[in-house]
C-alpha cells in the first residue's frame, strides 16, 4: 500500500512569489491535514480538508490556502511568500468513517520550502 | 494552542525503559490520547493511542491515569534508533483541529 506522497520534495522561491505544494493521501483516506514546521519548532496546524470541504483552519493569514480534489488529493498554496514561510510542510491523511472515535494520522515525508 | 504539555527533553540509557510523560488536564470525554514520533525532520510516525484503558503494541505501552488528565508512553527497551521527538496529542475524530505541541526530544545514550 502506497503511503502519503508529497511533491515537490524541495522548492526554492523568492519573496513575493507563490508556492504550490501537493499531497496524495493513502487510498481510501478522505481527510487531509496540512502542517507547517519551521526549523527547530513543533508542528503548527494549517488546514484540514475532509470530503472536499475545508473543516478547520489554523492561525495563519489568508495567503495560505488550499483545496481538496474529488480524488481526495490536496493542494496547499502560499501566496506573496515571505522569508518566514521557509519551513517543512507536512501533509497527513486519515480515514474518517464516522464523526467520532479513533482517527490515526499518517504523515508524508514533507515538502521543504525555502524562501530567499 | 496545543492541549497537551510535555517536558522539552529527556535522556535515556540504551536498553533501559524510556518513560515519556504528557499532561492533558482539559481532555474531554471523547478525546483519545495519541502518540507520534518524528525522527530528524522526517514525517511523524504513529506509535499508539488510547481512550481510557492502558494499551500495548509492538512499539510501546500507553498508560493513562484514571482521571485521564495525564498519560505516559513507555518504550520498554530503548535503542539508539528511538532517538526522536515524541508528540502527545488529543483527537476525538470530530471537527476540531488536531494540534501538536513542541514534543519531547528523547536522546537515547549508548
Amino acid at each position: 500500500e502506497a503511503g502519503v506522497t508529497q511533491s515537490p520534495t524541495h522548492l526554492i522561491k523568492t519573496r513575493g512569489q507563490q508556492a504550490t505544494l501537493r499531497c496524495s493521501p493513502i487510498s481510501g483516506h478522505t481527510s487531509v491535514y496540512w502542517y507547517q514546521q519551521a526549523l527547530g519548532l513543533g508542528l503548527q496546524f494549517l488546514l484540514w480538508y475532509d470530503e472536499g470541504e475545508e473543516r478547520n483552519r489554523g492561525n495563519f493569514p489568508p495567503r495560505f490556502s488550499g483545496r481538496q480534489f474529488p480524488n481526495y488529493s490536496s493542494e496547499l498554496n502560499v501566496n506573496a511568500l515571505e522569508l518566514e514561510d521557509s519551513a517543512l510542510y507536512l501533509c497527513a491523511s486519515s480515514y474518517r468513517g464516522k464523526l467520532s472515535g479513533a482517527n490515526v494520522l499518517t504523515f508524508g515525508a514533507g515538502s521543504r520550502l525555502t524562501v530567499l | 494552542d496545543a492541549k497537551t504539555t510535555q517536558p522539552p527533553s529527556m535522556d535515556c540509557a540504551e536498553g533501559r525503559a524510556a518513560n515519556l510523560p504528557c499532561n492533558h488536564s482539559t481532555i474531554s470525554g471523547n478525546e483519545y490520547v495519541y502518540w507520534y514520533r518524528q525522527i530528524h525532520s522526517q514525517g511523524p510516525q504513529y506509535i499508539i493511542h488510547g481512550l481510557k484503558n492502558n494499551e500495548t503494541n509492538e512499539m510501546a505501552s500507553l498508560i493513562i491515569t484514571e482521571d485521564r488528565k495525564s498519560s505516559t508512553l513507555i518504550l520498554p527497551h530503548a535503542t539508539l534508533r528511538d532517538t526522536a521527538v515524541y508528540y502527545c496529542t488529543l483527537n476525538s475524530g470530530g471537527y476540531q483541529k488536531v494540534t501538536f505541541g513542541i514534543g519531547t526530544k528523547l536522546q537515547v545514550i549508548p
